[in-house]
């Protein structure tokens, strides 16, 4: 079945920026969505279609994929932006949809 | 204001079925693909499967992990999609959650999610 790989987990310390990865055989030709997922919560798309930003994120909050990666980066992050993040798209067939392992962002 | 809302979930034994609902409001539901996505505690997110509209033929995919046990299922006049879960397994234990919506817009609408534990 199809996979996406994700770190497990990354820090930064408030105001550096923060670069999440996700590799997956079929992003040369799939879209890459993130979802940003707090303690308790349901999760939340941030970025959509690679790179776009929904309405009511953050403009620190960036995507961009290219080959087989997909990256999420957070300008000058912010204690707020604790989370587990996780990137999410579908296989060649657009049959499987599949989340990646999720990453844990820590930023202190 | 969008609202989806899931129900149904509680204990049940291992073998045993469970039929979850997800009432949405708020967006166009008839339009929209839902799906399922399943949490087990202190894991991440899982895709359990979906259905699409009726303009594609509601057509439904699902999880190899489910496959087979679980059927997908929505009322468009109820605005309300259903997940029929059969054979389950102690593994199948997470919060799940429904989500909907039109994310290549942007758009993309979950519920705060119901607890299944499947256990003897």
């Amino acid at each position: 079945s199809y996979e996406l790989t994700q770190p497990p987990s990354v820090s930064v310390s408030p105001g550096q920026t923060a670069r999440i990865t996700c590799s997956g055989d079929a992003l040369p030709k799939k879209y890459a969505y993130w979802y940003q997922q707090k303690s308790g919560q349901a999760p939340v798309l941030v970025i959509y279609e690679d790179n776009k930003r929904p309405s009511g994120i953050p403009e620190r909050f960036s995507g961009s994929s290219s080959g087989t990666m997909a990256t999420l980066t957070i300008s000058g992050a912010q204690v707020e932006d604790e989370a587990d993040y996780y990137c999410y798209s579908t296989d060649n067939n657009d049959n499987q949809r599949v989340f990646g392992g999720g990453t844990k962002l820590t930023v202190l | 204001e969008v609202q989806v809302v899931e129900s149904g979930g509680g204990l049940v034994q291992p073998g045993g079925s469970l039929k979850l609902s997800c009432v949405a409001s708020g967006f166009t539901f008839s339009g929209s693909a839902m799906h399922w996505v399943r949490q087990a505690s202190g894991k991440g997110l899982e895709w359990v499967g979906r259905i699409r509209s009726k303009a594609n033929s509601y057509a439904t995919a699902y999880a190899a992990s489910v496959k087979g046990r679980f059927t997908i299922s929505r009322d468009d006049s109820k605005n309300t999609a259903y997940l029929q879960m059969n054979s389950l397994k102690t593994e199948d234990t997470a919060v799940y959650y429904c989500k909907g919506g039109y994310p290549y817009l942007g758009n993309d609408y979950w519920g705060q999610g119901t607890l299944v534990t499947v256990s003897s």
